[in-house]
């Protein structure tokens, strides 16, 4: 399959436990943050979103943490599942929205859940 | 809820040859759509991107095209293949009044 995440940072994890992937996003005054998962040779899949005007989003096993005083966002992975295994990127929508509404992404993590 | 589909999967050319990918959307109208390419290992980079019916925005200067021939279909296009166009190319959608891009399943092109 497609070699996603050949030079990406990798994530161990322990099936099971919790993990954390972060993301450092690079402009202050975006409004919007999404996290997507891509699987080898499939196109990313949209996990969780939040909102610049909220912290913290839950989902069902994810949360996603928003810190605009660091510009800094997190996925959190609750009991993670070697169903979990993936490659994970944030994404941001800077301004201006009328710019065709663009998301700038984040290098990605690579996860792995050992059984 | 708008489906994107792709294709061809997978597609080998040689260097010089010309380029046709085609992406359409369903279950959506007048959607915004974009071209991504990822390179092996790495991030996404946006190539083009179109707001309506022969509207077409280029992010970076390069050897492809894109054209928005109906509401729901776009193409990525090339005259003259390069080595260096190798990569796996999505095709995104936003449908009108969402926030959230949604992408298709990819094509992986391998120039040689």
């Amino acid at each position: 399959g497609e070699s996603v995440g050949l030079h990406l940072p990798t994530l161990s994890v322990q099936e099971g436990d919790n993990s954390i992937i972060n993301c450092a996003y690079s402009n202050s005054a975006s409004d919007y943050f999404i996290w997507y998962k891509q699987e080898s040779g499939k196109g990313p899949q949209f996990i969780i979103d939040i909102r610049s005007n909220m912290d913290k989003r839950q989902g069902q096993r994810v949360t996603v943490l928003l810190n605009k005083t660091v510009k800094h966002l997190s996925l959190q992975i609750a009991a993670t599942q070697p169903g979990d295994s993936a490659v994970y990127f944030c994404a941001e929508r800077p301004p201006p929205r009328a710019a065709g509404n663009k998301l700038t992404f984040g290098g990605g993590t690579r996860v792995l859940v050992k059984p | 809820s708008q489906t994107i589909h792709q294709w061809p999967a997978t597609l080998v050319q040689p260097v010089g040859s010309p380029l046709s990918l085609e992406c359409t959307v369903e279950g959506t109208s007048n959607p915004n759509l974009y071209w991504y390419r990822q390179a092996a290992g790495r991030g996404l980079q946006l190539l083009f991107y179109s707001v309506g019916i022969g509207q077409i925005s280029s992010e970076v200067p390069q050897n492809l095209s894109a054209s928005r021939p109906q509401d729901r279909q776009f193409i990525l296009s090339s005259k003259k293949l390069l080595l260096s166009d190798s990569g796996f190319y999505l095709c995104a959608c936003l449908g009108t009044g969402k926030e959230t891009q949604y992408f298709g399943p990819g094509t992986r092109l391998l120039v040689l």
